[in-house]
């Protein structure tokens, strides 16, 4: 049982690049979030989606897209990199709001904007 | 605007102390209030509290709710080197979301 699976763990982009953070759980989750972590800020929502098909927006959307097209994979696109966006990226799954477990995280995403 | 204020920032204490890590929260829509330990990686579950006053324990961790005053604790006793992490306080909210706090570095000397 792998759990939380992200790639890659660490990526260096230029300014104005795009790309695609990879996550991936085999435990049939039907939550699944993504977070950021920055220094002294904690971990802040990006975007999240309680099922496949449905997605919305957390507490810092911007610059980021996410769709979930299936119940296991659920990708976060940068499409314009800034190096605000330099940061550690966490996804995390649970079993959804009526299960009353936890949400469990990936080992994250290190991506640096040059 | 939700708020989780975690004290202190950085603690660091000797091996076989016992320390206290507060949560403080004011959020919309509480679910529960979560505990979680960060290494080098992933933050890992510790504790969900969803009803003031019952305390969880696991092995020398403990962790309690005050909903009326809206804060937390997490204890930690007889600490090992093991212990040092940062310790992440997070309030659930309705969908879900997690509203964090800044965190607590925790340092155990030997």
């Amino acid at each position: 049982n792998a759990g939380v699976t992200q790639t890659p763990k660490f990526q260096v982009l230029k300014t104005g690049q795009s790309m695609t953070l990879q996550c991936a759980q085999d435990m049939n989750h039907e939550y699944m979030s993504w977070y950021r972590q920055d220094p002294g800020m904690g971990l802040r929502l990006i975007h999240y989606s309680v099922g496949a098909g449905i997605t919305d927006q957390g507490e810092v959307p911007n610059g980021y897209n996410v769709s979930r097209s299936t119940t296991e994979d659920f990708p976060l696109r940068l499409l314009s990199a800034a190096p605000s966006q330099t940061s550690v990226y966490f996804c995390a799954s649970s079993a959804g709001f009526r299960s009353n477990q936890p949400q469990h995280f990936g080992d994250g995403t290190r991506l640096s904007i040059l | 605007e939700d708020k989780v204020v975690q004290s202190p920032l950085s603690l660091v204490v000797h091996e076989g102390d016992t320390v206290t890590l507060n949560c403080s929260y004011e959020v919309t829509n509480f679910r529960s209030l979560l505990w979680y330990k960060q290494e080098k990686k992933a933050p890992t579950f510790l504790f969900m509290l969803t009803s003031s006053g019952i305390e969880k324990k696991s092995g020398r961790l403990s962790s309690i709710l005050d909903k009326k005053e809206l804060f937390s604790i997490l204890n930690i006793t007889a600490t090992q080197t093991g212990d040092s992490a940062v310790y992440l306080c997070a309030v659930e909210q309705g969908a879900q979301k997690l509203v964090f706090g800044q965190g607590t570095r925790l340092t155990i000397n030997p």
